[in-house]
């Protein structure tokens, strides 16, 4: 299994332009995540989906959308592009199980400047 | 979700044990206790998690506190390899709700 993988690993934007970021996972888990990490700092919740065509804000959701048609695949989409959005944004995903443990997977990461 | 209070930073000498402690004084009592790291330039990865009883992996061992308020994760013998951040995460047993992130404790490992 690739586990969670992540594309572009690197992008230089311009202020007001658009990208979608990719996620897709292999490991058939149905909750998916994606977070931001400015530096120096933890991470924060942009969006999370708990199974194709749910999804759900988190605690950072403005100036992103997202979109679940498949199991696999979580794209997080920049439709105007800022300088706020300039941090590192990890996708991850879990197997839905109870109680725990709640692992969640994490993919490498996209490192994105808006300049 | 229960709040977690972490030093910033620690520090350690290589192959020397290394306790990390975590406050979580509002944990409930079906929280489980989560422990992630995060190496440099890579997400964040399982460590380990608990509930009551102190438990082991390969990884690490993690002690909770007999009243569940603290909680601290041992690296038995740190290497270079385990200079990372290290997130203790209190969840909800019950909850869809995803895993909150505070700051860490960034650890350092000296040769």
């Amino acid at each position: 299994n690739a586990g969670v993988t992540q594309t572009p690993k690197f992008r230089i934007l311009k202020i007001g332009q658009s990208m979608t970021l990719q996620c897709t996972q292999d490991m058939n888990h149905n909750y998916m995540y994606w977070y931001r990490q400015d530096p120096g700092m933890g991470l924060k919740l942009i969006y999370y989906s708990v199974g194709a065509g749910i999804t759900d804000k988190g605690e950072v959701p403005n100036g992103y959308n997202v979109s679940r048609s498949t199991t696999e695949d979580f794209p997080l989409r920049l439709e105007l592009a800022a300088p706020s959005q300039t941090s590192v944004y990890f996708c991850a995903s879990r197997v839905k199980t109870r109680p725990a443990p709640d692992t969640q997977y994490f993919g490498p990461g996209t490192r994105l400047t808006v300049l | 979700d229960a709040k977690t209070t972490q030093p910033n930073s620690m520090e350690s000498n290589e192959e020397e044990p290394v306790h990390l402690p975590c406050n979580h004084s509002t944990i409930s009592g079906t929280d489980y206790i989560h422990w992630y790291r995060q190496l440099p330039s890579q997400g964040p990865e399982y460590v380990i998690h608990g509930l009551t009883s102190n438990v082991n992996n390969r990884m690490a061992s993690l002690a909770i506190a007999e009243d569940r308020k603290s909680s601290t994760l041992i690296l038995h013998r740190a290497t270079l390899r385990d200079a990372a951040v290290y997130y203790c995460i209190p969840r909800r047993v019950s909850g869809n709700t995803p895993l909150v992130f505070g700051k860490g404790t960034r650890l350092s490992v000296i040769a």
